[in-house]
């Protein structure tokens, strides 16, 4: 089967460094992917991991370790904007580009 | 730059009856994604279409039907609404099944 899990909710203070961790059991892997969605928008992509390690990209840096199904999302010098949700997703054993999501974590950043 | 759009944004439609969602992807992306979000949940995948034939297939009802078209843009039938397909639907287009798929902003669909 397909599952994939995060924490519901997280709280962070404004300027401060938040690890939001992703775990995944799916039927193949082709890469996994963290998207941010406001309330009511479509969500915007951030980051993709083929390969195990870390990639960054500005003030978000993701992590991905295959053999433990395991990846994070790391946010730094937060901002009030940054409260969103995050979505962990992982492209699967099909190779038509079909996302599997997670329930995603809200993020509450406070001042 | 051109985004995904949508088309309506927003829809309310009673039971029984029938709606029709139109997804525009990108210029030049040959593949579009549908999704369905309820409230509270993630998104769901629905169906996929790459160079207009439809690529892969998730939890979508038998209500439900989509296509592409030949300027690539794609069209999601529902008919038969029940009150449980209230939901945003989003469309995403991306390069033959490329890494990054670029979402709409999302029809919300009320079903009353």
């Amino acid at each position: 089967g397909q599952n994939i899990d995060q924490p519901t909710e997280m709280t962070a203070t404004e300027g401060a460094i938040v690890q939001i961790n992703c775990t995944y059991q799916t039927s193949g892997f082709n890469g996994l992917f963290w998207y941010q969605q406001h309330a009511g928008e479509a969500p915007t992509f951030l980051s993709y991991n083929v390969l195990d390690g870390l990639e960054e990209k500005g003030r978000f840096s993701s992590f991905l370790s295959r053999s433990k199904g395991y990846s994070y999302l790391l946010l730094k010098e937060l901002q009030m904007k940054d409260s969103a949700s995050y979505l962990c997703a992982v492209m699967g054993s099909s190779n038509t580009g079909k996302l599997i999501f997670g329930q995603g974590t809200t993020l509450q950043v406070k001042p | 730059a051109a985004g995904v759009i949508q088309s309506p944004r927003h829809l309310i439609k009673e039971k029984r009856e029938t709606a029709t969602l139109k997804c525009y992807p990108i210029p030049r992306h040959d593949t579009v994604y549908w999704y369905q979000q309820g409230p509270g949940q993630d998104p769901q995948f629905l169906i996929s279409f790459y160079e207009k034939m439809q690529s892969d297939k998730g939890s979508i009802p038998d209500r439900f039907s989509a296509q592409q078209f030949s300027d690539y843009h794609s069209e999601l039938n529902m008919s038969s609404l029940e009150l449980g397909d209230s939901a945003l639907y989003f469309c995403a287009s991306s390069k033959t099944s490329g890494i990054e798929q670029y979402f709409g902003p999302g029809t919300r669909l009320t079903v009353t």
